[in-house]
């Protein structure tokens, strides 16, 4: 199994352009989440989905959208990238009634 | 409001014993959990407790007690590579289909724990 997979590692965006963050589980985890997690500071919930064709803002959902079309898959939309959006984006999924979150390997986005 | 308190760093000596405090205040409570993150990298799942005590993993525990809105991560025998940030979370309570504010993790700041030879 590779876990829990995100795509890319590093992005450099200037501002006002859009992206996609691409996430994917092979574990058939309905729910999954994304976070963002600026420098010195803990995760904050952008979005999640509890399974395909549901999902929930969480935390800090402006600026951002998410689709979950299938159970794999939970993509994270940015639309109009702002200075305030350089973060890093971890992606995490679990399963129904597992404690634990797994997480992705992360991706690192500056917008300038 | 949902606020979660832990010390922002942290020093020990190898071969010590360290306990890293977490206080929590949270409009539900379905479990507490304790990450992992060492740097540049991805948090990784280390104790979950969910009723008042104890619960031991190797050289890892982590104890809770609700009614104080508490928790702390003990590490016994310290060795370089626990230098890592050290995560709590607080799950809020999960409903399916709930609003924004049900079922997700809440977490803090992290504490950066630095082991020293």
């Amino acid at each position: 199994n590779a876990g829990v997979t995100q795509t890319p590692k590093f992005r450099i965006l200037k501002i006002g352009q859009s992206m996609t963050l691409q996430c994917t589980q092979d574990m058939n985890h309905n729910y999954m989440y994304w976070y963002r997690q600026d420098p010195g500071m803990g995760l904050k919930l952008i979005y999640y989905s509890v399974g395909a064709g549901i999902t929930d803002k969480g935390e800090v959902p402006n600026g951002y959208n998410v689709s979950r079309s299938t159970t794999e898959d939970f993509p994270l939309r940015l639309e109009l990238a702002a200075p305030s959006q350089t973060s890093v984006y971890f992606c995490a999924s679990s399963s129904n009634t597992g404690a634990e979150q797994y997480f992705g390997p992360g991706t690192r986005l500056t917008v300038t | 409001g949902q606020n979660i308190d832990q010390p922002t760093e942290m020093t020990a000596t190898e071969g010590a014993i360290v306990q890293i405090n977490c206080t929590y205040q949270t409009s539900g409570f379905n479990g507490l959990f304790w990450y992992q993150q060492h740097a540049g990298e991805a948090p990784t799942f280390l104790s979950y407790n969910v009723l008042d005590g104890l619960e031991e993993k190797g050289r890892f525990s982590s104890f809770l007690s609700r009614s104080k809105g508490y928790s702390y991560l003990l590490l016994k025998e310290l060795q370089m590579k626990d230098s890592a940030s050290y995560l709590c979370a607080v799950r809020d309570r999960f409903v399916r289909g709930g609003s924004s504010n049900t079922g997700k993790l809440i977490f803090g700041q992290g504490t950066t724990l630095q082991v020293k030879p």
